[in-house]
């Protein structure tokens, strides 16, 4: 069945760069998405990648995608205290359907 | 920034009483969607719906129901509240076509039922 899989929980030293991990079972995912969650907020979209491709970079994002290991990640370079947040990994195969991870939980320590 | 908002953005009602959620956006968007969010938890399809008229329940078994009789406008109502549905409730919306399937999220609303 679909089911995408993150770790709960990250922590890192202000500067450092953060990778968030995400696993996802269903090879037709056709969009990937990384969304961000903010205390007592709904989630905003960070960046998207389409499956046809390997990587995507935009500002201090990263996103990595390895269909073969449907393995997709997110990296954050220079981590501030304001990227504390849960980052939401998803997935869509074409339809209405957007299948979400469990979140991971960044820290940022100053 | 996404045009999608949702109202109240925290209620806490006693058992029993009924309450509406409101979630409208301005984008024109077909598909417009509710989920429920246990704090700290991910994310469970309650209701969606393709358009007007137009409704559907999602993975998650819910007590609420939907409705939709504007494009813009895509209430969520609990007819009789209990403390089980305590939870965030994110509403969100997206054209649905190839290439800008993005959802855009409202704020939530926060539900509180004693």
């Amino acid at each position: 069945g679909e089911d995408v899989e993150q770790s709960l929980f990250l922590s890192v030293r202000e500067g450092d760069s953060s990778v968030i991990n995400c696993t996802y079972t269903d090879s037709s995912s056709t969009y990937l998405y990384w969304y961000k969650q903010e205390p007592g907020a709904g989630l905003q979209l960070l960046t998207y990648i389409f499956s046809n491709m390997d990587m995507k970079q935009d500002q201090r994002l990263t996103v990595l995608l390895n269909k073969k290991d449907k393995h997709l990640s997110l990296r954050i370079a220079d981590t501030q205290t304001g990227d504390s947040a849960i980052y939401f990994c998803a997935e869509n195969t074409g339809g209405f359907k957007t299948i979400f991870g469990a979140g991971t939980r960044l820290f940022v320590k100053a | 920034e996404a045009d999608i908002y949702q109202t109240p953005r925290y209620l806490v009602i006693g058992t029993g009483k009924k309450i509406t959620l409101e979630c409208s956006q301005t984008m024109g968007h077909d598909k417009m969607y509710w989920y429920q969010q246990d704090p700290g938890m991910e994310l469970h399809l309650i209701h969606y719906s393709y358009g007007v008229n137009s409704t559907e329940k999602g993975d998650l078994s819910s007590e609420s129901t939907v409705s939709r009789i504007r494009t813009e406008h895509f209430p969520l109502t609990l007819e009789s509240a209990r403390p089980s549905h305590t939870s965030q409730y994110l509403c969100a919306s997206n054209q649905g076509q190839p290439g800008t399937d993005t959802q855009y999220f409202g704020p939530g609303t926060r539900l509180t039922v004693l």
